[in-house]
């Protein structure tokens, strides 16, 4: 059983400051790692994705994945009032020639203190 | 570029009809789509994965007639929810992947069943 784990939060942050968001994954094999903020009653939105060990940087968005410790993080600079969603953690186990599903976490609710 | 569409929005049907929905990726061919579904604050459930001109893949406890999927061609797919009681009540989901790009999927912008 793959499994996806997240923090449900709330993680209540200052304006201005830096979220961390973390998830870890279960699946060994997985290939493909992926960030999606769903704001209250939309649907998901891809804002990164990561294949490779390391850092990978987007405007605001860092994300951080660490195959040998099967971790993977977001970090959201500058945090704004917009940014206050549901982050939902989403990995591809990209095995046994699978329609390649992704595994979603239950996401974890990022607000914003004024 | 990666939009998906879905149609309609919101729907509000009677107990015992029939409730298709409609998702299009817009700017790009979709090797595979996904249909979820999301009751209020729970997490997405994916209910069924589809190939174009291939019978859809449903995930365990998901009625295969009950959500008939089509996949008639690369842009286009389709969910009947089939005679809808209330508790076919939610919301609706789309994806739509490509291969060589990790399959990052694109969501649709969901559609909001409401049976009475």
């Amino acid at each position: 059983q793959k499994e996806v784990e997240q923090n449900s939060g709330p993680l209540s942050v200052p304006e201005g400051a830096i979220a961390s968001l973390n998830c870890t994954y279960s699946d060994r094999g997985s290939q493909s790692f992926f960030w999606y903020r769903q704001y209250s009653g939309k649907s998901p939105e891809l804002i990164m994705s990561i294949y490779s060990n390391g850092d990978k940087e987007d405007g605001r968005f860092t994300a951080q994945l660490n195959k040998a410790s099967q971790y993977v993080s977001l970090l959201i600079r500058d945090s704004q009032p917009s940014d206050s969603a549901t982050y939902l953690c989403a990995v591809n186990g990209n095995s046994g020639g699978s329609n390649y599903k992704l595994t979603f976490g239950k996401g974890t609710l990022l607000t914003m203190n004024p | 570029g990666a939009v998906v569409s879905q149609h309609p929005s919101r729907v509000i049907c009677k107990s015992g009809t029939s409730v298709k929905i409609e998702c299009r990726s817009l700017d790009f061919q979709a090797t595979t789509m996904f249909w979820y579904r999301q009751f209020p604050k729970q997490s997405l459930m994916l209910m069924a994965t589809s190939n174009e001109g291939s019978k859809a893949t449903y995930e365990q406890g998901v009625e295969k007639d009950k959500f008939l999927i089509n996949h008639a061609s690369l842009t286009l797919s389709t969910l009947t929810v089939t005679s809808a009681h209330p508790e076919d009540s939610s919301f609706y989901i789309c994806s739509a992947s490509v291969s060589g790009q990790g399959y990052e999927q694109y969501f649709g912008p969901g559609t909001r069943l409401t049976v009475t």
